[in-house]
């Protein structure tokens, strides 16, 4: 298994500001995933985060939007910018397991909400 | 393509009661099958999975078997308890880029 420390858990914003979402793996890992999941809803993949390459971007999501870091095996950053209200999600770091069967582990999540 | 199926929410149910959430999917290959659960403030934690055709995943009470000719994952468990209350989502990933697809989740309240 692996360990994910997301932080912040949660935070209130305001319209037009931005935020940094740290995610820290207890591992050294080649892909960190990044999801949101909007209220009541599933989750949905925005990215694919790899060390000392850009990030992979799911069909709706960009780079200025939600840019990504990865400067490291265990560590990575996802910015929300200029936030509205649509951005209020839960958004959650994950990466695969070890060996075959690939399941995936999740961090606690930060839960956003913009006001 | 790839994509799961799930039964739609929210379910209630009494102690004790027997739970039954479907699940059924469509996938190019040979998926893995999870369920995953999120309880009420938190993330996603993995509950059970099943890697190839019959086999039978397994934890804290639920169950679920991976059913290739009917393509489906159903999760059972004999009696919940209060502390079920989560939301539930049913998963696959396809080894070919490992992606993972989800269900869009099931919440489950249990009532004393």
């Amino acid at each position: 298994s692996a360990v994910i420390s997301q932080k912040p858990s949660r935070d209130i914003c305001q319209r037009g500001t931005s935020l940094t979402i740290q995610c820290q793996v207890d591992s050294q890992v080649t892909m960190m995933f990044w999801y949101r999941q909007q209220p009541g809803q599933s989750l949905t993949l925005i990215a694919t985060a790899n060390q000392g390459s850009e990030a992979t971007y799911e069909s709706g999501f960009v780079i200025d939007k939600f840019p990504i870091s990865r400067p490291n095996l265990t560590f990575s950053t996802l910015t929300v910018s200029n936030m509205s209200p649509e951005d209020s999600s839960i958004y959650l770091c994950s990466v695969h397991g070890q060996g075959n069967t690939g399941e995936l582990f999740f961090g606690e999540g930060s839960r956003l909400t913009v006001l | 393509g790839n994509s799961v199926t799930q039964m739609e929410g929210p379910v209630t149910l009494s102690e004790e009661a027997f739970l039954t959430i479907n699940c059924t999917y469509t996938a190019t290959g040979y998926p893995s099958l999870f369920w995953y659960v999120q309880y009420p403030g938190e993330g996603l934690q993995l509950l059970l999975k099943a890697t190839k055709a019959d086999d039978k995943g397994s934890n804290k009470g639920f169950e679920a078997t991976y059913r290739k000719e009917t393509t489906s994952f159903h999760l059972e468990k004999g009696s919940v308890q209060v502390s079920d209350s989560a939301v539930y989502f049913c998963a696959l990933s396809v080894r070919t880029g490992n992606q993972f697809y989800f269900g869009t989740g099931t919440s489950l309240t249990v009532i004393p």
